[in-house]
């Protein structure tokens, strides 16, 4: 079956610094991605969509600047995490989607990457 | 926009019994996707089982099936013979396949299974 990876599982960064997490589909090519944010023992909120050379869409309340989204091949896309405070601690997950021929509207997800700031 | 509710926080049971977990939904679209994912402590997501609303066979996967009733916008999950690893939490989602295959997810039901 189709393999979505992130990178890193785990980081820790200090306050103020920027951290960057990756995820990539490994046997196909993903046409859109989208980033969530998972706190402890709530659901998966939706922070941006991305589609391979275009902008990312973001949700409602989420900050452009802070959580920046790039999508610049159809293998990876990039969550920078930018001037990082310890409220941004969190548990992020990707997913992806490829060619609706391919996936059929499945959605892959990554294995996920916990955030800590301190 | 739609909106996904489970009303179940927690569940738990003993193994081999069965469970049902409670979804409900709201939305104007005719046609989109109906999932169930379970999330273990490893976090990572895995796809239990998947309706498509055009489709009035509810779908059945092994130990898991669906009852899906499209007029009342419900959608629960039976879990068969329970083992000690379906303790996990269950997510229920909603997709419209015409959009951007964005997930809408509902809260979750964390179960539990006793041996």
């Amino acid at each position: 079956g189709a393999v979505v990876s992130q990178h890193p599982s785990w980081v820790i960064c200090k306050s103020g610094t920027s951290v960057k997490i990756e995820c990539r589909s490994l046997d196909f090519q993903a046409t859109t991605m989208f980033w969530y944010r998972q706190f402890p023992k709530q659901s998966l909120m939706l922070m941006a969509t991305s589609n391979e050379g275009s902008k990312a869409t973001y949700e409602q309340g989420v900050e452009k600047d802070k959580f920046l989204i790039n999508h610049a091949s159809l293998t990876l896309s990039t969550l920078t995490v930018t001037s990082a405070h310890p409220e941004d601690s969190s548990f992020y997950i990707c997913s992806a989607s490829g060619d609706r021929a391919f996936s059929g509207n499945t959605i892959y997800f990554g294995e996920g990457s916990w955030l800590t700031v301190v | 926009a739609q909106t996904v509710t489970q009303s179940q926080p927690e569940m738990s049971v003993q193994e081999a019994e069965t469970v049902t977990l409670s979804c409900t939904y709201d939305t104007s679209e005719s046609n989109y996707y109906l999932f169930w994912y379970k999330q273990p402590p490893s976090r990572q997501m895995i796809l239990v089982i998947r309706q498509e609303a055009y489709k009035q066979q509810n779908a059945t996967e092994n130990r898991f099936s669906v009852n899906f009733q499209k007029a009342a916008k419900s959608f629960s999950l039976k879990i068969s013979d329970s083992q000690l690893g379906d303790t996990a939490m269950y997510f229920c989602a909603f997709m419209n396949p015409q959009g951007a295959q964005k997930l809408v997810f509902g809260q979750g039901t964390r179960l539990t299974i006793n041996p």
